[in-house]
């Protein structure tokens, strides 16, 4: 298995439809992260996990819940979802222990809310 | 307010140089990464800088000011795999990363 891996690759949703994002790392690390990619921005950052409390939470409606049930597994919860949020979501790892190191990414779920 | 500023798209030739410019404006600093992105995959880290001068890792190198927010990703000897979105990313003093809208480098054989 390679390092972080998402479930499903792509996914279309009406938007009264409940359904899970899933991510998984085999790399050992104690963080784990949920961002947002939408064509031509940066990066949104949508939730942090350090050692499976989460600690970063930046204003995203409650529409999404992530989940982080132990250090190598993290969820995203979608129910009634707008158009608007169809984008790459992305997972990320990585070894928080107060310095600087990179994050590696999984190749994301396409979302598409019709 | 916090920023990053990279040119939203790049055309080189196969074989030839070209250079990515990334400036940033942060509360604090904390460093610069640049990740590559293919299309439809995950971004991957390339290179971290945090002291001001140029770091090379075979064809490309990444060079960093910090007195003028300045940081750029040079890649040489192009070839079409290298055809890929580079992220430009500047760490704050809160240790967050500060993303860039991305830079789609085209390559023509």
């Amino acid at each position: 298995e390679t390092g972080v891996t998402q479930t499903p690759r792509h996914l279309v949703m009406g938007m009264t439809n409940k359904k899970s994002l899933k991510c998984e790392q085999h790399l050992g690390h104690n963080a784990m992260y949920w961002y947002k990619q939408s064509a031509k921005k940066p990066l949104e950052l949508m939730f942090v996990y350090s050692l499976e409390e989460r600690v970063e939470n930046n204003s995203v409606p409650s529409r999404f819940s992530p989940e982080c049930p132990n250090s190598s597994h993290l969820f995203l919860h979608l129910h009634t979802l707008q158009p608007e949020d169809s984008a790459l979501y992305l997972c990320a790892s990585s070894q928080d222990d107060g310095g600087v190191s990179p994050l590696h990414f999984g190749n994301g779920t396409r979302l598409t809310v019709t | 307010g916090q920023n990053i500023d990279q040119p939203t798209e790049m055309t080189a030739t196969e074989g030839a140089i070209v250079q990515i410019n990334c400036t940033y404006q942060t509360s604090g600093f904390n460093g610069l990464f640049w990740y590559q992105q293919h299309a439809g995959e995950a971004p991957t880290f390339l290179s971290y800088n945090v002291l001001d001068g140029l770091e090379e890792k075979g064809r490309f190198s990444s060079f960093l000011s910090r007195s003028k927010g300045y940081s750029y990703l040079l890649l040489k000897e192009l070839q079409m795999k290298d055809s890929a979105s580079y992220l430009c990313a500047a760490m704050d003093s809160n240790y967050q990363l500060i993303w860039g809208a991305g830079t789609k480098l085209i390559i023509k054989p």
